[in-house]
């Protein structure tokens, strides 16, 4: 099974600040990274798929690197909707495993 | 509007069965790949299983000999029959769309989630 480590667990932030999440899996996944945000009671929405391709309808200050075992998301100019958690996933192979989440909170 | 509606939630006793159902509007479900994704309130979300459009299935050590998987094509649907449930199944169950990129591509439609809750 792929370990996905996420860090921050959470973080607290300011409007219009940078944030960047970092993702670290326990073995080359090579671009198969995807990252994922679930606002409170709702269920989770792609936000990047493949570590850096954009997906239609997601702001373009999301936006995510990395390849083989490191990926970052990072989100430029944070904006007070972007309140909630973020979770990196990886379809490398099966089972399918997420990271345990960050939690960004604005300040 | 290409959604998915999961059902079938509810209060179990240990041991006890459920059978969850995810309706799909606006798409064709058995094009897709689809899983079963849990998430216990305030943590992180887990892979339950999945069935690909061959139909063959796939689950996560925790639930395998346990929950089955299926499909219905007429009724454009998708279902998780639970078995010998235990507490560590309490969760909120979300039905989830793959895309069709890729070997195995990422969730691009998620339901809004069904809770179950396992407890005497």
């Amino acid at each position: 099974e792929i370990v996905l480590t996420q860090s921050p667990d959470f973080q607290s932030v300011t409007p219009k600040e940078k944030v960047t999440i970092t993702c670290r899996a326990s073995q080359n996944i090579g671009s198969t990274l995807h990252w994922y945000q679930q606002k409170p009671d709702q269920s989770p929405k792609i936000l990047i798929k493949y570590a850096s391709q954009s997906v239609s309808g997601v702001p373009s200050r999301f936006s995510g690197s990395g390849s083989g075992t490191d990926f970052t998301l990072t989100i430029n100019s944070l904006e007070a909707e972007d309140a909630a958690a973020y979770f990196c996933q990886q379809s490398s192979s099966l089972p399918l495993t997420f990271g345990a989440g960050t939690k960004v909170e604005i300040q | 509007e290409v959604q998915l509606v999961e059902s079938g939630g509810g209060l179990v006793q240990p041991g006890g069965s459920l059978r969850l159902s995810c309706v799909g509007s606006g798409f064709i479900l058995s094009s897709h790949d689809m899983h079963w994704v849990r998430q216990v309130t305030g943590k992180g979300l887990e892979w339950v299983s999945s069935i690909d459009t061959a139909g063959n299935t796939y689950y996560s050590d925790s639930v395998r000999g346990r929950f089955t998987s299926s499909r219905d094509s007429v009724k454009n649907s998708f279902y998780l029959q639970m078995y010998s449930l235990t507490a560590g199944d309490t969760a909120v169950y979300y039905c989830a769309r793959e895309g069709t990129g890729g070997h195995i591509d990422p969730f691009d439609i998620w339901g809004q989630g069904t809770t179950v809750t396992v407890s005497s």
